[in-house]
């Protein structure tokens, strides 16, 4: 029971380069969501899906955009990588996006942008 | 909005002395659910628990229990005789349906000592 995978561990950029952040998750869950985590700021919301073809942006949208084809699979891209945009960045999904389920987290993405 | 208050960034307790983690939220919803996630220093997040706002009973799991008080929009966390294993980062998140976010205070760091 793999749960809410994301690739890679950790990934080093310069500025302006571009990537994605893979996050899957094999429990059928509706609702997922990505987050970043930066010292004394708890967890942001950058963007979530609470179904295949829907997606939102969360609090801190700028610079990423999100896709959601499948019930599985909700890819995070970086634009154009900023300095600001070293974090730590997590997935997350839950059963459902109205009915107050439990998140569960992937182990995070260590992203430097230098 | 929402909005989130865990006024203690950082406490210290000694090996089997009980502590209380403090939430403080504000929303404008009717309905919602509060949440309590643990992060280790191993990085994952943990779910804890989850409270929705029409049961205030308290509740106590093992070492751990929880204060919902709706009319003071708190939602505190108490560990009783704790231990060196509970030392982590702790967020209160409320959660409403309407909006589909989970919102993150900016945790409370715990660390115990033998």
């Amino acid at each position: 029971n793999a749960g809410v995978t994301q690739t890679p561990k950790f990934q080093v950029l310069k500025t302006g380069q571009s990537m994605t952040l893979q996050c899957a998750q094999d429990m059928n869950h509706e609702y997922m969501s990505w987050y970043r985590q930066d010292p004394g700021m708890g967890l942001r919301l950058i963007h979530y899906s609470v179904g295949a073809g829907i997606t939102d942006q969360g609090e801190v949208p700028n610079g990423y955009n999100v896709s959601r084809s499948t019930t599985e699979d909700f890819p995070l891209r970086l634009l154009s990588a900023a300095p600001s945009q070293t974090s730590v960045y997590f997935c997350a999904s839950s059963q459902s996006g109205t009915e107050g389920s439990p998140l569960h987290f992937g182990n995070g993405t260590r992203l430097t942008v230098t | 909005a929402q909005k989130v208050t865990q006024a203690q960034t950082e406490i210290s307790v000694v090996e089997k002395e009980d502590v209380t983690l403090d939430c403080v939220y504000e929303t404008r919803d009717t309905t919602y659910y509060l949440f309590w996630y643990k992060q280790p220093p191993s990085g994952e997040l943990v779910f804890l628990i989850r409270r929705n706002s029409f049961d205030e009973q308290n509740e106590i799991s093992g070492r751990y229990s929880w204060n919902f008080q709706k009319s003071t929009s708190s939602f505190n966390f108490t560990i009783t005789a704790s231990q060196v294993v509970d030392s982590a980062v702790y967020f209160c998140a409320p959660f409403t349906g309407t909006a589909s976010k989970l919102t993150f205070g900016t945790g409370t760091r715990l660390q115990v000592t033998l």
